[in-house]
């Protein structure tokens, strides 16, 4: 079975450019989640999909960052206009309900 | 406040040394869950195993071993004969039920170098 897809897997954009990053989860799961990691904050959850619906956005950075998920298929998370300090590799993971969270490979954002 | 805490930033052994990583966790709940994944080099973030707060049975599986003790609120990991394919950063997480999420709250993670 395949795993948790995001695409691209590498991202180099110019500060004030819109960034979309792309996930598909694995078949069958009902959750979806965004992470973010860096060497200065670790991993840190951004939001939380279950069944499609967005339930937990809190840690979402703020105005710039938007997540969709329009489908049980696919979900996108934008940036717009991103910033340097928006530079990580950005984590999709899915899980069946309350059970383990498989992840993808990630996409590494650069922003110059 | 939930936190996971893991001690040791980084951890060099050489190969066919026993090592085990330490993890301490905080919260409140009495109903959660426990895991660890390893990031190798490449990237990947790998599911190893997931415990939940009403079995604090040890767990092996080859070489891989957690001892789980809810009165120290520790899930110490343990890699027996270490191989340098081991090398990886190694995160603890704990998920809790109050947050009807799932959520993943991840230690800082310890950098493990396994030498020839």
């Amino acid at each position: 079975d395949a795993g948790v897809i995001q695409s691209p897997r590498h991202e180099v954009t110019e500060m004030g450019q819109e960034v979309t990053l792309r996930c598909k989860p694995i078949s069958g799961h009902n959750s979806l989640f965004w992470y973010r990691q860096t060497m200065m904050r670790g991993l840190e959850l951004l939001i939380y999909f279950n069944n499609n619906v967005p339930i937990d956005d809190s840690g979402m950075p703020e105005d710039r960052f938007s997540a969709k998920m329009p489908n049980a298929s696919f979900s996108t998370l934008k940036i717009q206009p991103s910033e340097p300090r928006d530079s990580a590799v950005y984590f999709c993971a899915s899980s069946l309900g309350w059970n383990t969270q498989y992840f993808g490979p990630g996409t590494r954002l650069t922003v110059l | 406040a939930q936190k996971v805490t893991q001690a040791q930033t980084e951890i060099s052994v050489v190969e066919k040394e026993d090592v085990t990583l330490d993890c301490v966790y905080e919260t409140r709940d009495t109903t959660y869950y426990l895991f660890w994944y390893k990031q190798p080099p490449s990237g990947e973030l790998v599911f190893l195993i997931r415990r939940n707060s009403f079995d604090e049975q040890n767990e092996i599986s080859g070489r891989y071993s957690w001892n789980f003790q809810k009165s120290t609120s520790s899930f110490n990991f343990t890699i027996t004969a270490s191989q340098v394919v081991d090398s990886a950063v190694y995160f603890c997480a704990l998920s809790e039920s109050s947050s009807n999420t799932g959520k993943l709250i991840f230690g800082q993670g310890t950098t493990l170098q396994v030498k020839p």
